[in-house]
């Protein structure tokens, strides 16, 4: 079976500092990893992924993730926070076995002030 | 265009009753999922199609019935609505099985 954590409700953050939003996976063969951003009565929105290859991943709008195999963890990151990416954030998972769900973590309020 | 698109947006109805949430895609995709989120924010997979034939169904009640007449498009029927099934829906599609997913915009249900 397949699970993802994220261990924090809420992250604050002042405006121009780094962000780090967490999330641990489990999943029995090689993972495939989301992060995806939903603002109010929004849809969710795509930032980045991680399949196979270098463990930084570069997405959307300035945001990244490190995939670490030991520590099953693929934490989102930002070096400088803006106002405008408080939102929820999702951390997904899914099996790289064909045909398994993609699961989502609880999500995470990142509330950056100015 | 809009990549993913749901009808409706909104949609309060009372117990009992049989509803229907369209979702069509025109991004070309051959996968295409039904998700729910509580009020918790909680995103639970409910079922997912590729190019037409049911290849994930969770364990939701059988009031909960998906039709695909072809891969872009995937509706999502409810009968006898409780009021348990308040909630946002969201349609997704991906490019195959294992891809990202692109999410409409949600289909709020609220059950009176």
């Amino acid at each position: 079976a397949q699970s993802v954590a994220q261990p924090e409700d809420q992250v604050n953050v002042a405006e121009g500092n780094p962000l780090t939003v967490k999330c641990t996976y489990s999943v029995s063969g090689n993972p495939y990893l989301f992060w995806y951003v939903q603002y109010p009565n929004r849809g969710l929105q795509f930032l980045l992924k991680y399949i196979t290859g270098d463990n930084l991943v570069k997405g959307s709008y300035g945001f990244e993730a490190e995939f670490n195999k030991s520590q099953t963890s693929f934490h989102l990151k930002k070096p400088s926070a803006l106002v405008s990416d408080s939102a929820l954030y999702f951390c997904a998972v899914r099996d790289g076995q064909a045909g398994t769900a993609l699961i989502f973590g609880k999500g995470t309020t990142l509330s950056v002030s100015s | 265009d809009t990549a993913v698109s749901q009808t409706p947006k909104y949609l309060v109805t009372q117990m009992g009753n049989d509803k229907s949430i369209k979702c069509e895609q025109n991004l070309g995709h051959d996968t295409m999922y039904w998700y729910k989120q509580d009020s918790k924010k909680f995103l639970k997979i409910m079922f997912s199609y590729n190019n037409k034939e049911l290849i994930i169904n969770e364990t939701v009640p059988n009031r909960f019935s998906p039709k695909s007449p072809d891969k872009a498009h995937l509706n999502l029927h409810i009968n006898s609505l409780e009021l348990g099934d308040s909630a946002v829906y969201f349609c997704a599609s991906s490019q195959e099985k294992r891809g990202e997913l692109f999410f409409g915009e949600g289909s709020r249900l609220t059950v009176l």
